[in-house]
């Protein structure tokens, strides 16, 4: 079964507002990913927040972990055209070197 | 570089037949990955392999075999496929030994068995 639940399933928002999207998993963690897919690619790393870490920033995107409440997001701020992708969380726990992923939020930028 | 490639790309089976994906990659890394994404749901582990010579289980392993060829390539075959296995297969790969627990994965390969 998959570790995490992703919230929206699908967000459409206009070009250069900002979208925000939820990830909650179930299990103790090392480290949580974020990465995207566009449509009908591999998916590309994006972002590696560690379980000490509360908050973090790549460009136009921040994210934020709260071990307590065992939820992440991400948001990216000023959103493109070419922003328009799939965004998966993927959780890493233990010593195991293994991801485990959410369902993902499909996001669509309107121009 | 050309990072993590797999061949084929498509391909069409009936079912019964069998098939080997192949995926290779260029930048060294230690561990390797194949997943399976279906339809509106994210990518499930089907095996991986830590290190050349070792492979494991993962989270949906039943009807697939992996051969660890050498550092570089890791394979997955269906032996004898079902309609239950019609998705898209990733390949990916880590330096664990950096513990950075990156992957990087490569272009996918669109299986449909009829």
């Amino acid at each position: 079964s998959q570790q995490g639940e992703e919230d929206p399933q699908a967000l459409s928002i206009q070009e250069g507002e900002n979208a925000t999207m939820n990830c909650s998993y179930k299990t103790s963690i090392n480290n949580l990913q974020w990465y995207r897919q566009n449509s009908g690619r591999g998916l590309v790393h994006l972002i590696l927040i560690r379980s000490n870490e509360r908050e973090k920033h790549s460009g136009r995107l921040r994210v934020t972990l709260d071990t307590s409440k065992k939820s992440s997001s991400l948001l990216i701020t000023a959103s493109r055209a070419a922003d328009t992708a799939s965004y998966f969380c993927a959780t890493v726990g233990g010593g195991a070197q293994k991801l485990v992923f959410g369902q993902g939020t499909r996001l669509t930028i309107n121009p | 570089n050309a990072g993590v490639t797999q061949t084929p790309k498509f391909q069409v089976l009936k079912t019964g037949q069998s098939m080997t994906l192949q995926c290779a990659q260029d930048m060294n890394h230690n561990s390797m990955y194949w997943y399976r994404q279906d339809p509106g749901m994210g990518l499930r582990l089907i095996y991986y392999s830590a290190s050349e010579g070792t492979t494991d289980k993962g989270e949906v392993p039943n009807g697939y075999n992996v051969s660890r060829l050498n550092k570089r390539e890791f394979s997955l075959r269906l032996e004898s496929a079902a309609p239950s296995q019609t998705s898209v297969y990733f390949c990916a790969s880590m330096d664990s030994g950096v513990y950075s627990y990156e992957q990087y994965f490569g272009p996918g390969t669109r299986l449909t068995v009829t």
